[in-house]
C-alpha cells in the first residue's frame, strides 16, 4: 500500500539555524508529493509540492526534491525564523482522490 | 473568501451521544474530505466525496456517516460518540476539473472530546 514515513518530533531551533526533515515513502506508480505546514491553530495549507522524479518544490525559503532512486522527499530551510515555528507534514497522492499523510513533525524556533 | 468553514469549534459529548459536525466550502470545489488528526498519527482520511452526490470510505469510516447535501457541504456524523473519537476534525476541499495534484483546502479543525 501506500505509505509515508517523516522523522519525529519535537524539533527544536534556534533562529537561523539549518532545518531538515526527513521524508520517505512507499507507493506503487508514480506518486506526487507535498508539504503542508499547520500553523497553531489552524487547518493545513500547501507548502510545497512535486509531481514527478527530480522535481524541486520551494516556497517561502522551503525546499524539497522529488529523490526517486531513494523513494525521499525530505524539507529543507536554510535560516529558520520564529515564524517557521509549525507542524509540519509529509503526503503522497497516487492516482487517485485520496491523500496520505505522515504523523507530523513538530517544530519549534526559539529566537 | 471564507474558504472551508467549519462548525463548532470545540465540543464535549458523553459517551453514547450523537452529534454532526458541518462544513461547507465556497470554492466551488468538487471533492471534499473529512479527516481526523491523532497526535503521533497524522492525518487519517475517514470518508470523502470525489463529486456532489458520492460518498466513499477511507481509512477509518467505523463509527461515522457522511452526507454530502449539495456540493458546498459535506457533513461527518457520530452517531453513538465513543471516547476513541476524541480527536480533532478537519475538513477539505479540492479544485473541480484539475488535476490530481491540486492541493487541498482546510478548515480549522473541530476539537471534539468524547468523556
Amino acid at each position: 500500500g501506500n505509505s509515508v514515513t517523516q522523522m519525529e518530533g519535537p524539533v527544536t531551533l534556534s533562529e537561523e539555524a539549518f532545518l531538515t526533515i526527513n521524508c520517505t515513502y512507499t507507493a506503487t506508480g508514480y506518486p506526487s508529493l507535498f508539504w503542508y505546514v499547520q500553523y497553531p491553530g489552524e487547518g493545513l495549507q500547501l507548502l510545497l509540492k512535486a509531481t514527478k522524479a527530480d522535481d524541486k518544490g520551494s516556497n517561502k525559503g522551503f525546499e524539497a526534491t522529488y529523490r526517486k532512486e531513494t523513494t525521499s522527499f525530505h524539507l529543507e530551510k536554510g535560516s529558520v525564523q520564529v515564524s517557521d515555528s509549525a507542524v509540519y507534514f509529509c503526503a503522497l497522492r497516487p492516482n487517485d482522490y485520496k491523500l496520505s499523510f505522515g504523523a507530523g513533525t513538530t517544530v519549534t524556533v526559539r529566537a | 473568501n471564507a474558504g472551508v468553514t467549519q462548525t463548532p469549534k470545540f465540543q464535549v459529548l458523553k459517551t453514547g451521544q450523537s452529534m454532526t459536525l458541518q462544513c461547507a466550502q465556497d470554492m466551488n470545489h468538487n471533492s471534499m474530505y473529512w479527516y481526523r488528526q491523532d497526535p503521533g498519527m497524522g492525518l487519517r482520511l475517514i470518508y470523502y466525496s470525489a463529486s456532489e452526490g458520492t460518498t466513499d470510505k477511507g481509512e477509518v469510516p467505523n463509527g461515522y456517516n457522511v452526507s454530502r447535501l449539495n456540493k458546498r457541504e459535506f457533513s461527518l456524523r457520530l452517531e453513538s460518540a465513543a471516547p476513541s473519537q476524541t480527536s480533532v476534525y478537519f475538513c477539505a476541499s479540492r479544485g473541480s476539473g484539475s488535476s490530481y495534484n491540486s492541493p487541498l483546502h482546510f478548515g480549522n479543525g473541530t476539537r471534539l472530546t468524547v468523556t
